[in-house]
């Protein structure tokens, strides 16, 4: 059984930073493109980044350039996002995916998600 | 950025009917489209991608349809689980969703 096991989040101050992880089982996990993925409170999803197999691509939406940092570590399974200058914008659930083979923008397997609030 | 425009914003239906969702394209996007079902408190779950070809594990009755820029997710015979709110995403020029239909019991 695929699972995605996010960790990480929490309350963090403006300007701050945070580290998220993603931990997976159940499947070949060099194998896949992995995702970030968030969702403000009651809004809609929005793509944050993405990386491939190897790690050698990463993309971010314009909105985290610059601010945001994804990275795998394919012996430990784990998946990761360095969250650095957040803004309160930035609040949202954040949701880990595994894209489906060959369509890295489909995503498959979905965590249950780790909440970051950036408040003072 | 290619932008994707859901409606209904809200559509109310009865069980057992059927239920047709709307997501436009700004441009085209192929059929590099996919529907996401998300429940209250839950992850969302993919349904459809390529615009018609549904995940595995997902029932029959869901459809999807359209290329281009024009795409429907048509649900029949509605099960009480499947009120929930539906996504789009296009997957054609980076990746963009749609605001989201949420489907309700009439």
């Amino acid at each position: 059984e695929v699972q995605l096991v996010e960790s990480g989040g929490g309350l963090v101050q403006p300007g701050g930073s945070l580290r998220l992880s993603c931990a997976g089982s159940g499947f070949t996990f060099n194998k896949y493109w992995m995702s970030w993925v968030r969702q403000a409170p009651g809004k809609g999803l929005e793509w944050v980044a993405n990386i491939n197999q190897d790690g050698s691509e990463k993309y971010y939406v314009d909105s985290v350039k610059g601010r945001f940092t994804i990275s795998r570590d394919n012996a430990k399974n784990s998946l990761f996002l360095q969250m650095n200058s957040l803004r309160a914008e930035d609040t949202a659930v954040y949701y880990c995916a595994r894209a489906l083979q060959g369509a890295a923008g489909v995503q498959v397997y979905w965590g249950q998600g780790t909440l970051v609030t950036v408040s003072s | 950025e290619i932008v994707m425009t859901q409606s209904p914003a809200t559509l109310s239906v009865s069980p057992g009917e059927s239920a047709t969702l709307s997501c436009r394209a700004s441009r085209s996007v192929s059929s590099n489209l996919a529907w996401y079902q998300q429940k209250p408190g839950q992850a969302p779950r993919l349904l459809i991608y390529g615009a018609s070809t549904r995940a595995t594990g997902i029932p029959a009755r869901f459809r999807g349809s359209g290329s281009g820029t024009e795409f429907t997710l048509t649900i029949s015979s509605l099960q009480s689980e499947d009120f929930a709110v539906y996504y789009c995403q296009q997957y054609n020029n980076w990746y963009t969703f749609g605001q989201g239909t949420k489907l309700e019991i009439k």
